[in-house]
């Protein structure tokens, strides 16, 4: 079974701090994706990667950075946090790296910037 | 208008009924539709995909695509309980380098006994 673990599911940051979640794959996909996911506005992509050192904004990517710097780890990177990005962090991989369509994802980090 | 429409719900249903989720969308380049089922506090899981138009069945779900009314809908047959979830549809374009799923806000379904 692949395997997507988030680092933690729970985080309480204050405004300002430099926040860092992580996400570990043991499938050796070579796709890697950020979404968050709020109430009424579904999943939204933050930035995905194709590869190693290799990285591509989503939809969102204001306010957020990611690191690639192996293949099977993908950071998202939040450079100051703020409340507004208060939600639910999912990191995801895909089985098929042409299509997308076999995604896998992890349990999510709560994240909560007060 | 966002490219991927589905109604939030929640939709309750008795346990033993066809439920019938859907989703429109308005790019005519989607080719792939996907259906994630997410429990409460858990990440979204793939149920199936579909390339194109049709059905696609894998045990009490079938998918169908409906492209010239831009219309997918997930059909789940004597539903039960522990089908009491959010349901995700995605779809991605099958051409233009780069298959990034876009994914509809999710419909929510309640199961009761």
């Amino acid at each position: 079974d692949v395997k997507v673990t988030q680092s933690s599911r729970y985080l309480v940051k204050r405004t300002g701090e430099k926040v860092f979640l992580e996400c570990v794959q043991d499938m050796d996909h070579e796709n890697m994706f950020w979404y968050r996911q709020d109430p009424g506005l579904g999943l939204r992509l933050i930035y995905f990667s194709y590869d190693v050192k290799m990285k591509e904004k989503g939809d969102i990517p204001e306010g957020y950075s990611v690191s690639r710097e192996k293949k099977e780890r993908f950071s998202l990177i939040l450079e100051s946090a703020s409340t507004n990005q208060t939600s639910m962090y999912l990191c995801a991989t895909d089985h098929n790296w042409v299509t997308n369509t076999e995604a896998f994802f992890g349990q999510g980090t709560r994240l909560t910037v007060v | 208008q966002k490219e991927v429409e589905q109604d939030p719900g929640p939709l309750s249903v008795p346990e033993g009924a066809i439920v019938s989720l859907n989703c429109t969308y308005s790019n005519s380049a989607f080719q792939y539709f996907m259906w994630y089922r997410q429990y409460s506090r858990k990440g979204p899981e793939l149920l199936m995909y579909t390339y194109s138009s049709g059905n696609k069945e894998d045990g009490r779900f079938t998918a169908q695509v409906d492209k010239s009314s831009k219309y997918i809908s997930l059909f789940i047959r004597d539903s039960q309980p522990s089908d009491s979830a959010t349901y995700l549809c995605a779809m991605s374009p099958a051409s233009g380098g780069s298959y990034i799923p876009t994914f509809g806000r999710g419909t929510s379904l309640i199961v009761h006994p």
